[in-house]
């Protein structure tokens, strides 16, 4: 079945350590999105890449980064994980714009300890 | 976009139907009204969406009010498995790429 792929479910780090969370789609849809998803918390969008272009959330730290060397994998990388970047993060794709249903994959749940 | 309002919390006894509201009062024209449920500790799903008419797949049935300010998700014949959390989203398209900004949703607890 065509799927959003994350790995690893769970990660833990250490403080100030990188750390950096795959994901990987067989739908080959265009955009690929990250959302933190804090306890408690609706989910809150990082960034997204159309295709090979990158949209930056204004509200996100320069902490978060972004890679996406195909269409099928794209990357999250923390630079320096603070206590406070202890969340699920996910994964999710759409086929195009936003008016084009969002799968999500299942999401990794980052501690920092 | 647009900015949800939803119950922080309901309950529905198992086997009746489950009624969702949310209010979208600054809903664009150009603007679709999503629906997503994420069950605890999983991804957000995929329910339904709708324009300005009503909509009903095999999940649920999406009722949009003529002025199109708020709607209903209705699921017909509430299971346990259906609790969750569920997020009304009213979503604009850009040409770009899009994306859309969840509102804190509603808990919906299924009892026995």
């Amino acid at each position: 079945d065509a799927m959003v792929i994350q790995n690893p479910r769970y990660q833990v780090t250490q403080f100030g350590k990188p750390v950096t969370l795959s994901c990987s789609q067989t739908l080959n849809h265009n955009v690929m999105y990250w959302y933190q998803q804090k306890s408690s918390q609706a989910p809150k969008l990082l960034f997204h890449y159309y295709d090979k272009d990158f949209n930056n959330e204004a509200d996100t730290p320069d902490n978060f980064q972004s890679r996406r060397p195909n269409t099928s994998f794209c990357f999250l990388d923390i630079r320096s994980p603070g206590l406070g970047d202890a969340a699920m993060y996910l994964c999710a794709t759409s086929r195009d714009g936003s008016r084009e249903t969002q799968y999500f994959g299942p999401g990794t749940r980052l501690l920092v300890l | 976009d647009a900015k949800t309002t939803q119950p922080p919390s309901m309950d529905c006894a198992e086997g009746r139907a489950a009624n969702l509201p949310c209010n979208h009062s600054t809903i664009s024209g150009n603007e679709y009204v999503y629906w997503y449920r994420q069950i605890h500790s999983q991804g957000p799903q995929y329910i339904i969406h709708g324009l300005k008419n009503n909509e009903t797949n095999e999940m649920a049935s999406l009722i949009i009010t003529e002025d199109r300010k708020s709607s209903t998700l209705i699921l017909p014949h509430a299971t346990l498995r259906d609790t969750a959390v569920y997020y009304c989203i009213v979503s604009a398209y850009n040409t770009n790429a899009g994306k859309s900004t969840f509102g804190d949703g509603t808990t919906l607890t299924v009892k026995p």
